[in-house]
């Protein structure tokens, strides 16, 4: 059974940064492409990094380059997304999610960004 | 980037009945391949998102006869017959052509 369990979950004020972890079981992590997919409160759905299996390419939303780095270790079966200079607007439930088509999701984690 | 637009915003069906669900994208989501990259996702209250259909029509594993995809190139349709209470929740679709990858902004499915 695929499972991926998020966590790092937290209330961070603006401008400080937190790292999420992700691991993975179930299927052989190594050979897949991973997501991050956020929501923030009662809105719809944003795609905002994926890490090819490898980690030869990475690719990132606007809304986050330059401030998010997506990784992964694959001894670990962990991926990790390390999110800095966080914005009010970066609350959200922040979800991993598998391969080309999103197969599988994990259950996700609450990022609060406040004063 | 490629704009998804769904509508309708919101559709409550009578439990039997069928229910349909549109998605337009700003491109042609078929690839130099021949693969149509277009998914959809369903919501469920309080839930994590899940596969239904990917590339238009494929059926997800684990995922019941009753939904089903159509289209081509830039209009899709999730169709979903003998809606259920368990349907209840948001529709998404996604574009996978080209990052960044997008969303449409999702269809509330509610039972009458």
């Amino acid at each position: 059974e695929v499972q991926l369990v998020e966590s790092g979950e937290g209330l961070v004020q603006p401008g400080s940064s937190m790292k999420l972890s992700c691991v993975a079981s179930g299927f052989t992590f190594s050979n897949y492409g991973m997501n991050w997919i956020r929501q923030a409160p009662k809105k719809g759905l944003e795609w905002i990094a994926l890490i090819y299996y490898d980690s030869s390419s990475k690719y990132y939303a606007d809304s986050v380059k330059g401030r998010f780095t997506i990784s992964r270790d694959n001894s670990k079966n962990t991926l990790y997304l390390e999110m800095n200079s966080l914005r009010s607007e970066d609350t959200a439930m922040y979800y991993c999610a598998t391969g080309s088509y999103f197969d599988y999701w994990g259950q996700g984690v609450m990022v609060t960004v406040s004063s | 980037d490629i704009m998804m637009t769904q509508s309708p915003l919101s559709v409550a069906v009578t439990p039997g009945e069928s229910a349909s669900i549109s998605c337009r994208s700003s491109k042609s989501l078929l690839h130099s391949n021949g693969i149509t990259y277009l998914s959809w996702y369903l919501q469920r209250p309080e839930k994590s998102p899940q596969l239904l259909i990917y590339q238009i029509s494929n059926l997800a594993s684990g995922v019941s006869d009753r939904f089903s995809g159509s289209g081509s190139g830039t209009d899709f349709t999730l169709k979903i017959s003998k809606v259920e209470t368990e349907d209840v929740g948001i529709y998404y679709c996604v574009q996978f052509l080209e990052v960044p990858l997008t969303f449409g902004s999702g269809t509330k499915l509610e039972i009458k």
